[in-house]
């Protein structure tokens, strides 16, 4: 399995708190992902990260924002959490490989969170 | 837009008998398609992925998936299903490749196998 940890993996909090997720690595991936998934959803990208300090956005990003500081941590921030920020978030992370354009994703044990 | 539709969300089965879950995608270029399994309360374990070549990939726990390009179709299949498999499956295709690979996920479909 890949060594991805995320933390809390279970949050109750309430509407227009701050919350951080985080994931963490020990793989040295450079890819890195968060996704959040909902019922007849699936998993949709959120943001992610192509190195160090270099970060975009996905097809769900408003209202979230994150960070990447070094290599092994991910963080993402709910800046004010709304009800419909209820939520499993995965982390995923992946390596692109010397003369190759594909790589695979490996995702976390997600973080399972509750907006009241 | 890209797009991934499994058109089952629940699909059940016997202990024994054989599988096939659907997926078929919307996507202009050559796609990399994957599998994913998840049981309940886990994350998301890779089962398969085609990138190119033989059009039938292997993947673990007994699956297999046939890539099919004149029907934009990826099914996912395994001649004998047994109880463990019960989980929910997911299809994804690659999204962009210049920075990452930024999956696109159907909404999964269900699995339940009865004895």
């Amino acid at each position: 399995d890949a060594g991805i940890t995320q933390s809390p993996r279970h949050k109750v909090t309430e509407t227009g708190t701050p919350v951080t997720l985080r994931c963490h690595q020990t793989e040295n991936h450079r890819y890195m992902y968060w996704y959040r998934q909902d019922p007849g959803h699936g998993l949709r990208l959120i943001h992610y990260s192509y190195g160090v300090k270099d970060t975009d956005k996905g097809e769900v990003s408003d209202g979230y924002s994150v960070s990447r500081s070094k290599t092994e941590d991910f963080l993402l921030t709910l800046e004010s959490a709304t009800s419909s920020q209820t939520s499993v978030y995965f982390c995923a992370i992946s390596e692109r490989l010397a003369g190759v354009t594909y790589e695979t994703q490996y995702f976390g044990p997600g973080t399972r969170l509750l907006v009241l | 837009a890209q797009s991934v539709t499994q058109p089952d969300i629940h699909i059940t089965v016997s202990e024994g008998a054989s599988l096939e879950l659907r997926c078929n995608y919307s996507y202009g270029a050559t796609p990399y398609l994957f599998w994913y399994v998840q049981s309940p309360g886990q994350g998301l374990q890779l089962l398969l992925k085609y990138f190119s070549g033989d059009t039938l990939v292997q993947g673990i726990k007994g699956f297999e998936a046939e890539f099919k390009r004149s029907q934009s179709s990826f099914n996912l299949r395994k001649p004998s299903v047994h109880w463990s498999d019960a989980a929910e499956y997911f299809c994804a295709v690659d999204l962009c490749r210049e920075y990452g690979n930024k999956l696109v996920f159907g909404a999964g479909t269900i699995l339940r196998v009865k004895s």
